[in-house]
């Protein structure tokens, strides 16, 4: 199975600061990255496929980069409803497994 | 639009199974695979499987291989999710999900094993 980590974990933030989530895959898996927002109690809603295409209806300050074994999701200007934990998930190979999380918090 | 809607919260004895489902409309069914993620409390997705609903064929994370039953019945549009011999682990949040990426979501369904 294709492990996955992402960085850090946690971290808070101003609003309108840029944030950073960082996700590193086992091996390589080219461009099948996708990024997911959860909100507590709903469910996770897609905000970034294919390492870096934004989903319909996402807000432009969500960017999506990287391949191979690194990506990035950047919140470019963090906003109070950003406020979730954040997941990676690797579509290459099933199981299409997920990232720990990163959450989010306003600092 | 899409509309993923699952069945209620489910309380089951360990040892006992539940069957999970996932009502889809606003897309054509047969188009896309339906795929089950789970979420235990407090804690990360974990995905669970998909399946092909023209087919019929499905496949699991090997960590559920033997315990879960993937099916669907195409004349209602709805895909079930059948999880055996459970155990307390198993508590969680089930999610039923349209096609990979993961464009659509169901609302999710708790299930509860508990003696």
């Amino acid at each position: 199975d294709i492990q996955m980590t992402q960085s850090p974990s946690s971290l808070s933030a101003s609003v309108g600061d840029r944030v950073t989530i960082t996700c590193r895959a086992s091996q390589s898996i080219y461009s099948y990255l996708n990024w997911y927002q959860q909100k507590p109690g709903k469910a996770p809603k897609l905000l970034i496929y294919a390492a870096s295409s934004l989903q319909s209806g996402v807000p432009s300050r969500f960017s999506g980069s990287g391949s191979g074994t690194d990506f990035t999701l950047t919140i470019s200007s963090l906003q109070p409803e950003d406020i979730a934990t954040y997941y990676c998930q690797q579509s290459y190979n099933t199981p299409f497994t997920f990232g720990p999380g990163t959450k989010v918090d306003i600092k | 639009q899409v509309q993923l809607v699952q069945s209620g919260a489910e309380v089951r004895k360990p040892g006992a199974s539940v069957k999970v489902s996932c009502k889809a409309s606003g897309y054509s069914f047969t188009t896309f695979d339906i795929h089950w993620v789970r979420q235990a409390t407090g804690q990360g997705l974990e995905w669970m499987g998909r399946m092909t609903p023209d087919s019929g064929h499905w496949i699991s994370a090997q960590k559920f291989q033997g315990r879960v039953t993937l099916t669907r019945n195409g004349s209602i549009t709805t895909a079930y999710m059948e999880l055996s011999s459970l155990r307390s682990e198993d508590t969680a949040v089930y999610y039923c999900a349209r096609a990979i990426p993961l464009e659509d979501w169901g609302q999710g369904t708790l299930v509860t094993v508990s003696s």
